[in-house]
């Protein structure tokens, strides 16, 4: 069956640097989704790529999805304490299936 | 307000135990999925709901049963409960398939 693997599973900056996660599908996909996820809470939804070589950018965050559809990235520019949490790539072929995802700490 | 509502939000069971769990949908969505999350793990897929059919399974036991309601709220039930079935279940949202999920803010089953 279809598998998403992320990497890094742990990542701690200082506030300030940049952080970048990294997700890989077994499988060709028809979107990829990240979520988020702040500790004790649920999965937000953050955004859906959907073309080959799809790039989007929701202030500090920039999201990559590969020419093959089968990777994905986050990139997060100048960390902030709020961004603390887990992030998760989603891939979907009318399933959502999620990677172990990459938690993030930042120290002030 | 995550406009998906689930209940309850804490559940204590013992081993051999059945548990149903609840979710309302967000207003406007049509599908419903459920997920369980260990500690620690992403959201494992347990199965879709759509036009009150299960459309989608993932790899989880029949003891895992579910049911979509006319107006597209859905229930999880939990047969023979085992240790290992403490989680969070997390239900979800979308309309259609392939746009983003509202998560609900989850049932923590602790089962004993």
């Amino acid at each position: 069956g279809q598998q998403v693997m992320q990497i890094p599973q742990y990542q701690h900056v200082q506030e300030g640097e940049d952080f970048t996660t990294y997700c890989n599908s077994s499988t060709t996909l028809s979107n990829i989704q990240w979520y988020k996820q702040r500790p004790g809470g649920h999965p937000v939804f953050l955004i859906q790529l959907v073309k080959s070589g799809e790039v989007k950018k929701q202030k500090r965050l920039t999201f990559q999805f590969g020419e093959a559809k089968k990777n994905s990235s986050l990139h997060i520019t100048a960390t902030q304490t709020t961004d603390v949490g887990t992030y998760f790539c989603a891939g979907s072929n009318y399933k959502l299936t999620f990677g172990k995802g990459t938690l993030l700490t930042v120290n002030p | 307000d995550a406009g998906v509502t689930q209940s309850p939000t804490h559940l204590i069971k013992t081993r051999g135990q059945q548990v149903t769990l609840r979710c309302s949908p967000k207003s406007g969505h049509d599908t419903v999925s459920w997920y369980q999350q260990a500690l620690g793990q992403g959201p494992q897929f347990i199965f879709q709901y759509y036009e009150e059919e299960e459309r989608q399974r993932g790899n989880f036991p029949d003891r895992f049963s579910g049911h979509q309601f006319p107006n597209y709220s859905s229930e999880l039930n939990v047969n023979a409960l085992l240790l290992g079935d403490s989680a969070l279940y997390l239900c979800a949202s979308s309309f259609e398939v392939n746009y983003g999920y509202t998560f609900g803010s989850g049932t923590r089953l602790t089962v004993v």
